[in-house]
């Protein structure tokens, strides 16, 4: 089964811009592998953010975005709010299974 | 208003068997396909397996295959767990998520595998 990295943590200034990437250990991520990304706030469910690489929800605030960079995915948070402080999971789709990365804790500080 | 409510778990004694299901409502249930993913206390998300909209074609994470089952009943807006020899490893809450492009999550369900 493929491994997919992310970073175990990141600390962004409250306004300013980090990039949180997901690699694979099959090669470099593309669009096929339907990028998705998720985020988990402390004691709450999950929330689904970008889903097929750089889709947003309705509920997804605009200061997020999803890309393919550097043969990885990555999600760029522009502007971060003290809200934004969890952590990030990356989803890669390999036909069957899919597969998580181990997530980012990302702090706003 | 889209919502999924697991439910069916609980403690079972490694071996043990549990079914855990999920309601679907708010959305056209039949159109998506729809997932099974886990949670360990203080551990990352685990996708465990998904189900098509036809119930036909099933996908599951290595270390479950051959022990769980997945399945559908659209006519019902039921999705379904069936999870057979279960190990310690398996404890954790287990969240239905699906609807557009996986956009939607229930609560979950905790599954507890002790002695």
């Amino acid at each position: 089964q493929a491994v997919v990295t992310q970073e175990p943590s990141l600390t962004v200034s409250p306004g300013g811009t980090v990039t949180l990437t997901c690699g694979s250990s099959t090669g470099p991520v593309i669009s096929g592998h339907y990028p998705y990304w998720f985020q988990q706030k402390p004691g709450q469910v999950p929330t689904t953010l970008i889903y097929n690489t750089n889709n947003k929800h309705s509920w997804t605030p605009a200061r997020f975005s999803g890309s393919l960079l550097g043969g990885k995915a990555a999600l760029t948070l522009s502007g971060a709010q003290p809200e934004d402080e969890a952590d990030y999971y990356c989803l890669l789709h390999y036909g069957s299974p899919w597969v998580f990365g181990g997530g980012t804790k990302l702090t706003v500080l | 208003e889209v919502k999924l409510v697991e439910s069916g778990g609980g403690l079972v004694q490694p071996g043990g068997s549990l079914r855990l299901s999920c309601a679907a409502s708010g959305f056209i249930f039949s159109d998506w396909w729809i997932n099974w993913i886990r949670q360990a206390p203080g551990k990352g998300l685990e996708w465990v397996a998904n189900i098509n909209q036809d119930g036909n074609i099933q996908g599951y994470m290595d270390s479950v295959r051959g022990r769980f089952i997945i399945s559908r009943d659209n006519a019902k807006n039921s999705l379904y767990l069936q999870m057979n020899s279960l190990r310690a490893e398996d404890s954790a809450v287990y969240y239905c998520v699906g609807g557009p492009h996986a956009g939607d999550w229930g609560r979950g369900t905790l599954v507890t595998v002790s002695s």
